[in-house]
């Protein structure tokens, strides 16, 4: 059974640049939500997918969007991007309403 | 809205010893769920133990057991037998439900040294 996954591992942008993460959920999970997590600080919930929808949005700007598709999995977009944006970028799953107890690897994003 | 302090940012532990991480909790809520995770240099978010606020009754998980005190709003981690593989950053989390979301508000971490 497989976990959450995220690509890519690893990602180097320019600032004002656009970027793209993607997360697939564990099986059976319907709920997707993404965190960012500075260096040497605790993640922050960016937003939170569930039915193809954003349910809960953190304190971020709209240059972060995201989308989920039917088959659950998820994708985190970020445009013009800022030196600032440079993070460890959390997927998380679970099923409604039920909580968030499986992570994705993360994909580490340098803005540069 | 919620906040999660964790007052250790470092602690230190010898190899079978035991050692207790601190958080404290505000909100307002009655329902809700608090979560312990263990991150490693590896960087992957790993859930250590988990905790319904409606449930009077600590949970345990192998080694690690909490102690949750809902009137002072305290849930701190024992690890009992502490090894090498324990070395990591433990964050404490709270989870509130409302509606269809849910979303986890994370404390700034306690970094657990395991030494031989």
């Amino acid at each position: 059974d497989a976990g959450v996954t995220q690509s890519p591992t690893h990602l180097i942008k320019t600032r004002g640049q656009q970027v793209t993460l993607r997360c697939s959920p564990k099986s059976g999970h319907d709920t997707v939500s993404w965190y960012q997590q500075a260096l040497g600080q605790g993640p922050q919930f960016i937003f939170q997918y569930y039915e193809e929808e954003e349910r809960q949005r953190g304190n971020f700007p709209d240059r972060f969007s995201g989308h989920q598709f039917p088959n659950y999995s998820s994708e985190l977009n970020v445009n013009a991007l800022l030196l600032g944006d440079s993070a460890l970028y959390l997927c998380a799953s679970g099923r409604r309403r039920a909580g968030q107890g499986h992570f994705g690897p993360g994909t580490r994003l340098t803005v540069t | 809205a919620q906040t999660v302090t964790q007052s250790q940012p470092e602690m230190s532990v010898q190899e079978a010893e035991t050692v207790t991480l601190s958080c404290t909790y505000d909100t307002s809520e009655n329902n809700y769920y608090l979560f312990w995770y263990k991150q490693p240099p590896s960087r992957q978010m790993i859930l250590v133990i988990r905790q319904e606020a409606y449930k009077q009754q600590n949970a345990t998980e192998n080694r690690f057991s909490v102690n949750f005190q809902k009137a002072a709003k305290s849930f701190s981690l024992k690890i009992s037998d502490s090894q090498l593989g324990d070395t990591a950053m433990y964050f404490c989390a709270f989870m509130s439900v409302t509606g269809t979301a849910s979303k986890l508000t994370f404390g700034t971490g306690t970094r657990l040294q395991v030494t031989l």
